[in-house]
């Protein structure tokens, strides 16, 4: 079964702080994804990566960076939090062509920044 | 930009009866996939179709990819109190675009 993982499910930060989420699948993936879903506006994507060091802005980048070093791993960042980006936070992977076109989805990371 | 229209938005049914929901775009797919979010937890892939006109069981659950390749419809068959939560249609080509998701309630 393809698993992907979101190391921290529930955070709280203060506004201005620094913040991590990472994820990592276990499929050898190409494609990763980050969204953030909010109540009544579904998911929007933050920013997506299709290879390693590669990395493509999303319909929302702005306020957030992200980083992937290894093909498994995609890290978003949020450089200065603030309450605006008080959400819950989705991962996903995916490989490119044909049948393997399923999306997988991590368990989520619940962001509040007071 | 491309859209994916879900409907309904939410829907409250009695425990035994059947649901049924769908997603229809202004633009052609290559792939409909299906998803059930719990609270508090990340979607959950429940049916994947992968060609125009496939009809696709999962247990309770049946799904269709649409001839047009513009839709694609969910069933979910004498529904279970565990069937509540919220399910999500996407469609993908070159881009992966998500409905707005189906919020299923039980009624007791």
């Amino acid at each position: 079964d393809v698993k992907v993982t979101q190391s921290s499910r529930y955070l709280v930060k203060r506004t201005g702080e620094k913040v991590f989420l990472e994820c990592v699948q276990d499929m050898d993936h190409e494609n990763m994804f980050w969204y953030r879903q909010d109540p009544g506006l579904g998911l929007r994507l933050i920013y997506f990566s299709y290879d390693v060091k590669m990395k493509e802005k999303g319909d929302i980048p702005e306020g957030y960076s992200v980083s992937r070093e290894k093909k498994e791993r995609f890290s978003l960042i949020l450089e200065s939090a603030s309450t605006n980006q008080t959400s819950m936070y989705l991962c996903a992977s995916t490989t490119g062509e044909g049948r393997g076109n399923t999306i997988y989805f991590g368990e989520g990371s619940w962001l509040t920044v007071v | 930009g491309q859209q994916l229209n879900q409907s309904p938005q939410s829907m409250f049914i009695q425990e035994g009866e059947d649901v049924s929901m769908n997603c229809t775009s202004s633009s052609i797919f290559n792939t409909w996939l299906w998803y059930k979010q719990d609270p508090g937890e990340g979607p959950v892939l429940l049916i994947a179709l992968y060609k125009a006109g496939e009809l696709t069981s999962n247990g309770r659950l049946t799904a269709q990819f649409g001839i047009t390749r513009k839709d694609s419809f969910l069933n979910i068959s004498a529904s279970i109190p565990s069937d509540v939560g919220i399910y999500f249609c996407a469609g993908r080509d070159d881009k992966i675009i998500f409905g707005k998701g189906t919020r299923l309630h039980i009624l007791p």
